[in-house]
């Protein structure tokens, strides 16, 4: 049973637009979320996150949306840039429960074109 | 500032024998994990140490699977008598340890070790 999801396995996005990756969860204790970005025979590379106290996380040109009624999240990435092109994961915690384990979504592969 | 390293970077080893992988965590993190993750799929978390013991050894797939910790830094995933099945990326992790007083857990991770089992 999957808790963390990501629908699209790959995501094609111009240059300079805005690319939006979703995440969906089941698990409503999860309260604490991260995007990670991983290029290839790398490790993955911590993006930004949000507490689910909070609805929104800017970073830049990063941007975390959450929507614990639907429980739902987003990144958003604007201007999309070559350089993005890489898969995106999304992960999920239960600090509150005290499990720091993150459990993750299966990616999804952000191409860029020019 | 050094990152997560772990080595060897490729481990190709036959079925049923044993290996060890390595890692060495960021300095000052306390909290380290173990990840290992498939073709097409996110990590699968194996292990949690906090310090020196294992806090959370719940992913773990079964008594093949073992790691230590032994001076609260450097940690050693051990498996024995592998299968074919065992084939993945092993990747390590290490963060400060959440004490509520910090915003979250971000982990940071290794590069990993291609393990590859014959």
């Amino acid at each position: 049973d999957q808790q963390v999801k990501q629908n699209s396995p790959s995501l094609s996005v111009q240059e300079g637009r805005i690319s939006i990756l979703n995440c969906d969860y089941t698990n409503s204790m999860f309260d604490y979320f991260l995007w990670y970005k991983k290029y290839p025979a790398e490790g993955p590379t911590f993006l930004i996150s949000i507490s689910s106290i909070k609805d929104k996380n800017e970073d830049g040109r990063f941007t975390v949306f959450l929507n614990k009624s639907a429980k739902h999240l987003s990144l958003h990435i604007v201007p999309s840039q070559p350089g993005d092109s890489a898969v995106y994961f999304c992960a999920a915690s239960a600090l509150s429960l005290g499990n720091y384990q993150l459990i993750w979504g299966a990616g999804t592969k952000l191409i860029i074109k020019p | 500032g050094a990152g997560v390293s772990q080595t060897p970077s490729n481990k190709v080893t036959e079925k049923g024998k044993y290996v060890e992988l390595r890692c060495d965590p960021i300095s000052g993190h306390t909290a380290l994990y173990w990840y290992r993750q498939s073709l097409g799929q996110g990590p699968e978390f194996l292990i949690y140490f906090q310090g020196t013991g294992a806090a959370d050894d719940s992913g773990l797939p079964n008594d093949r699977f073992f790691a230590v910790r032994p001076e609260g830094s450097v940690s050693t995933l051990k498996i024995q008598r592998t299968e074919r099945g065992d084939s993945a990326v092993y990747l390590c992790a290490s963060s400060f340890y959440y004490t509520g007083e910090i915003s979250g857990n971000e982990q940071f991770f290794g590069p990993g070790t291609r393990l590859t089992v014959l």
